[in-house]
């Protein structure tokens, strides 16, 4: 059975830093990219950024980008978003999903049950 | 970027109803669109991909269409279970989109 566990949320003070991390089980995890999707507390979902199988490629929302790195260790099955000058914007459940491989265009089968980083002073 | 719109909103039906929601997107993506569904305080799940595929164990009663810049999800007997938020996610190009989002709740 496919599982991603995230954790790492929590409380951070605007400018502070949080990593978040996401235990995958179940499948080959070195076999699939990986995605971070987030939601703002009422709102809709906002794709935050990708990385491929290899860690070769990454890509980001422009509303992240510089702040946010993604990566991953296949050798643990683990992804990771480090945030870092965090904003009260930022304020979201963070939800890890895998992206499928199938048909052209692999969209995201299975997701975690998300994660809360909430950014207040 | 790519935009996706979509509409409505919010959408209010019985039991039974056929449900239409539309997701328009701001230039081509082929047919590398994906709808899911959310339901209050769940992660999202899979309903369709490549517009119109049917992911494993959704129910027949969904179904897709669309390509280029204009995709519908059907839902053609409104079941109880299906009283929830589906989001459309364009996979043609980085940035991901997601649309906005359309609320279905019971009349």
């Amino acid at each position: 059975e496919v599982q991603l566990l995230e954790s790492g949320g929590g409380l951070v003070q605007p400018g502070g830093s949080l990593r978040l991390s996401c235990a995958a089980s179940g499948f080959t995890f070195s076999s699939y990219a990986m995605n971070w999707v987030r939601q703002a507390p009422g709102k809709g979902l906002e794709w935050v950024s990708v990385i491929t199988s290899t860690s070769d490629t990454t890509f980001y929302a422009d509303s992240v980008k510089g702040r946010f790195t993604i990566s991953r260790d296949n050798s643990k099955n683990t992804l990771h978003l480090q945030m870092n000058s965090l904003r009260a914007e930022d304020t979201a459940v963070y939800y890890c999903a895998r992206k499928g491989i199938v048909g052209g265009s692999n969209p995201l089968d299975y997701w975690g049950q998300g994660t809360l980083v909430t950014v207040s002073s | 970027d790519i935009q996706l719109t979509q509409s409505p909103s919010f959408l209010s039906a019985s039991v039974g109803d056929r449900v239409t929601i539309t997701c328009r997107a701001s230039q081509g993506i082929s047919s590398y669109l994906a709808w899911y569904q959310q339901k209050p305080g769940k992660a999202p799940n899979l309903l369709i991909y490549t517009a119109s595929t049917l992911q494993s164990g959704v129910p027949s009663r969904f179904s897709g269409s669309g390509s280029g810049t204009e995709f519908t999800l059907t839902i053609s007997s409104l079941e109880p279970e299906d009283f929830a938020t589906y989001y459309c996610h364009q996979l043609d190009s980085y940035p991901s989109t997601f649309g906005g989002g359309t609320k279905v709740e019971i009349k």
